[in-house]
């Protein structure tokens, strides 16, 4: 069963630009979470999505937006970039309901020059 | 307000010993932990999880304890291994909002041979 797999893994971008990155979740999960780390913010969650409708959202910037396919893959987009976006950005997919383990991609590494 | 916390940064262990990494949480309505490996660059990999109307789950070398009034969990791997030297993030959610994960700053387990 492959795993969740994100697009790409590494890109640089110039400020004020905007970045589409794309996670596949793993087959059957329908919930698609996104979340962002960085050195000095950690782990933080920026949003989930089920069913092509955003279930949750965190306390992130307009700038940040996602979306969810019929066939549950999802991006996520970030417009007009900043120094401070560069980050590994991490997809997690899971099944429905409370209790399921969620699982993680390899990321996408974004650095924003 | 950081709502998850694992205090110590950092953890050396000598190889065979156990390793117990620790975890505090200050919000009540989280009722679902887990616990992630992480490698640099790569995204975080699920170990062991509980759930609140528990107190003890095991997994092989892995065995997460709960203490709700003491709003704390830990994490016991015994016995430790080279390839256990990774960060450990605890991460809290509620079961309404299942995928959103709140993590804390990572431990830093180094395991010595």
């Amino acid at each position: 069963k492959a795993g969740v797999t994100q697009t790409p893994r590494y890109l640089i971008k110039t400020r004020g630009q905007q970045v589409t990155l794309s996670c596949s979740p793993i087959s059957g999960h329908r919930s698609v979470s996104w979340y962002q780390q960085t050195p000095g913010q950690g782990l933080q969650f920026l949003f989930e999505y089920f069913s092509e409708t955003q279930r949750n959202k965190g306390n992130f910037p307009g700038r940040f937006s996602g979306r969810q396919f019929s066939n549950s893959r999802s991006e996520m987009n970030v417009s007009t970039l900043e120094l401070g976006d560069s980050a590994l950005y991490l997809c997690a997919s899971s099944g429905t309901g409370g209790g399921n383990t969620i699982y993680f991609g390899e990321g996408s590494w974004l650095t924003v020059v | 307000d950081q709502q998850v916390k694992q205090n110590s940064p950092s953890l050396s262990v000598q190889e065979g010993r156990i390793s117990i990494l620790n975890c505090d949480y200050t919000n009540s309505m989280f009722d679902y932990f887990l616990w992630y490996k992480k490698y640099p660059a790569e995204g975080p990999t699920f170990l062991i999880s509980i759930s609140s109307i528990k107190d003890k789950n095991e997994d092989g070398r892995f065995t997460v304890f709960l203490n709700k009034s003491a709003k704390h969990l830990s994490l016991h791997i015994v016995p430790s291994q080279p390839g256990d030297s990774a960060v450990y993030f605890c991460a809290a959610s509620t079961m309404q909002g299942a995928q959103k994960l709140v993590f804390g700053q990572g431990t830093r387990l180094t395991i010595n041979p």
